[in-house]
């Protein structure tokens, strides 16, 4: 089955810090990959997302390549503000096996936490 | 415009109570999702409504769980009767298409349920 698998946080940073948070993944057929955002307060929210091999998601300072060599979508950004503080998750969506689309496959989060 | 809505915020109940969770998606989604996020751990895809009808409900846990979708418009998600392990923060999203490469979920800010 899908699986989506993050790196373990929290994560503290300073501001202006560079931040990568890893996701690696496992889906039959070829999924599309996402980065949802959850702010305090909020809803989850798309943060940015890659449909096929090489392509890069990029949105609000933040990217993330999709690799199907090594299976990763790792979410990276040059220079975090407080106001990035959130809980991120990495998410994927496969329409292989007949699965319904909107069924996404969710990492466990990352809680990032950026001090001045 | 609003967004997806859930009530109530917050509920707290005694094993074996029943508990009805409301979501009312953005106006004119007919994709309505439930998600469910248990203990901190993943959030887990619980089922699909197109419209008033389920397209995909493999993520229901049990019978003690029923959801339906009145004249496919706002949803509701029953919980009867409610177990501790019922516990966690309950998502609803709602999409107006879900393409292999356009899919983009709208989240609500989730209903935490607490059974004691």
């Amino acid at each position: 089955g899908n699986s989506v698998t993050q790196m373990e946080g929290p994560v503290t940073l300073s501001e202006e810090a560079f931040l990568t948070i890893n996701c690696t993944y496992t889906a039959t057929g070829y999924p599309s990959l996402f980065w949802y955002v959850q702010y305090p307060g909020e809803g989850l929210q798309l943060l940015l997302k890659a449909t096929k091999a090489d392509d890069k998601g990029s949105n609000k300072g933040f990217e993330a390549t999709y690799r199907k060599e090594t299976t990763s979508f790792h979410l990276e950004k040059g220079s975090v503000q407080v106001s990035d503080s959130a809980v991120y998750f990495c998410a994927l969506s496969s329409r292989a096996g007949g699965t319904s689309y909107g069924k996404l496959t969710f990492g466990q989060g990352t809680i990032l936490t950026v001090h001045p | 415009e609003a967004g997806v809505t859930q009530f109530p915020s917050h509920s707290v109940i005694e094993k074996g109570q029943t508990v009805t969770l409301r979501c009312d998606p953005i106006s004119g989604h007919d994709n309505l999702y439930w998600y469910r996020r248990v203990m901190g751990k993943e959030i887990k895809f619980l089922l699909h409504f197109v419209k008033e009808s389920k397209q995909d409900e493999s993520g229901m846990p049990n019978n003690r769980f029923l959801a339906e979708r009145t004249g496919g418009t706002y949803s509701t998600l029953k919980v009867q009767p409610a177990e501790l392990e019922d516990s966690g923060v309950y998502f609803c999203a709602s999409s107006q298409e879900w393409g292999w490469n356009t899919g983009e979920l709208f989240f609500g800010e989730g209903s935490r349920l607490t059974v004691l």
